[in-house]
């Protein structure tokens, strides 16, 4: 079975920083995908970023980057030029080729003016 | 297009009774997911239907069923419920079961937030 950890319950940062969110993960597979969601104080989730396991590339998009260390089984989000927008629950998840979604516990990021 | 739409938002039951809640997918999405999520537990995985068959079940009692229709509309039903069966109710959208075929992206509806007093 695939776990997801997040090991920050809660971060904080201030508009415009820098702030990056971990996530680690178990597995056995070797083909999968990783997601980044984020959850608004409205409810409704919404998809981040998106990493394949097979690409050695790090995704990015905008302001949003990930660093995939796919041997230390290693999935963190970097969020730059940080925006009050941004503040909400962030979901770590994995997703084996046929499988379920497998979520972390979730960071709560706040952000300050 | 449309997003995922579920009903009913928000309902209150007591313990004992049971609930039916709906799901509809975004159009031409033939996966349907649904998840618990609490303070405690996090998001929880109920299980997941594909083309009307339900292709992964979390580790949920007997209590906790699904099932999907011709138009993949999905429901899913509770009975006996117990007060630590309070909860916000995630349903999820995709185009295909898994990552296999597809990017893997689940679409969310905004959920209906339970209460069993």
């Amino acid at each position: 079975a695939q776990t997801v950890t997040q090991s920050q319950p809660e971060m904080s940062v201030q508009e415009a920083e820098t702030v990056t969110l971990s996530c680690t993960y178990d597995t056995s597979e070797n083909n999968y995908y990783l997601f980044w969601y984020k959850q608004p104080p409205s409810r409704q989730m919404i998809l981040v970023i998106r990493q394949e396991a097979y690409k050695q590339q790090n995704a990015t998009e905008n302001r949003f980057s990930v660093n995939f260390q796919k041997a230390a089984k290693s999935f963190s989000l970097k969020i730059s030029d940080s925006q009050l927008g941004d503040t909400a629950m962030y979901f770590c998840a994995f997703m084996p080729q046929e499988g379920k979604l497998t979520f972390g516990q979730g960071t709560i990021l706040t952000v300050h003016p | 297009k449309a997003g995922v739409t579920q009903t009913p938002r928000y309902l209150i039951k007591t313990r004992g009774q049971q609930v039916t809640l709906s799901c509809s997918p975004i159009s031409g999405h033939r996966s349907v997911s649904w998840y618990q999520q609490t303070p405690g537990q996090g998001l929880q995985f109920l299980f997941e239907y594909f083309s009307e068959t339900q292709r992964n079940k979390g580790n949920f009692p007997g209590r906790f069923s699904g099932r999907q229709f011709s138009n993949s509309r999905s429901e899913m039903n509770v009975s006996t419920l117990e007060l630590g069966d309070s909860a916000l109710y995630l349903c999820a959208s995709s185009l295909t079961h898994g990552s296999l075929y597809g990017t893997g992206e689940l679409f969310f509806g905004e959920g209906s937030r339970l209460t069993v007093l």
